[in-house]
């Protein structure tokens, strides 16, 4: 079973709401990552969340990652169809080298 | 630069034909990854190698052999297709060693079809 539990499954939105996505974890995490997936084609690394409380922007994406890191969220503001696809947690386990995901959020922003 | 290449792209096996996944990467990265992506599933780790010459048994690691050929190349094979091992497989690498940091870079996947 998968580690790194993502909610929701899906999501559709109209263009221009705000959405959040969560990704939480049962044990604590080593770095904490967030890819998105266009239909198809493969992963384009986002951002990368370390330190407890710790919170990142880019665009109008922004993730943060809790005290505890075993949750993360990432909050898109304003969101417009090219942010479509699916996102994707991931994380290493401490003190490996093994790199697990989480389930998805396939996303889906009507114009 | 053409990051981490896999080939094929796409592939059609019959139940119980054998076939192998090449993945190359020209990064100079360490760590090199293989994962399989069903619908609702995210990516599931089959098998990593850490460098060359260790390979290590991720979380779906059955019906699968691999092999680190060098620094550069990480192959997947299926000794004995299945058709639950209809997927979508991705081969990343990553540069560093233990500490985070650099985030994994990923092929283009390649898509199996096994009936």
């Amino acid at each position: 079973s998968q580690e790194l539990e993502q909610s929701p499954q899906s999501l559709i939105v109209q263009e221009g709401k705000n959405l959040t996505i969560n990704c939480t974890s049962s044990k604590t995490l080593y770095g904490l990552y967030w890819y998105k997936q266009k239909y198809g084609e493969g992963l384009i690394f986002l951002m990368m969340l370390q330190k407890g409380g710790e919170e990142k922007s880019h665009e109008k994406i922004t993730a943060k990652l809790d005290e505890k890191k075993q949750q993360s969220s990432l909050h898109i503001t304003a969101s417009q169809p090219s942010h479509a696809g699916i996102y994707l947690c991931g994380a290493r386990t401490s003190g490996t080298y093994k790199y697990i995901f989480g389930t998805g959020t396939r996303l889906k922003v009507l114009a | 630069n053409a990051g981490v290449t896999q080939t094929p792209k796409f592939q059609v096996l019959k139940t119980g034909q054998s076939m192998t996944l090449q993945c190359a990467q020209d990064m100079n990265h360490n760590s090199m990854y293989w994962y399989r992506q069903d619908p609702g599933m995210g990516l599931r780790l089959i098998y990593y190698s850490a460098s060359e010459g260790t390979t290590d048994k991720g979380e779906v690691p059955n019906g699968y052999n691999v092999s680190r050929l060098n620094k550069r190349e990480f192959s997947l094979r299926l000794e004995s297709a299945a058709p639950s091992q209809t997927s979508v497989y991705f081969c990343a690498s990553l540069l560093e060693g233990a500490s985070p940091g650099s985030p994994l870079h990923f092929g283009n996947g390649t898509r199996l079809t096994v009936t």
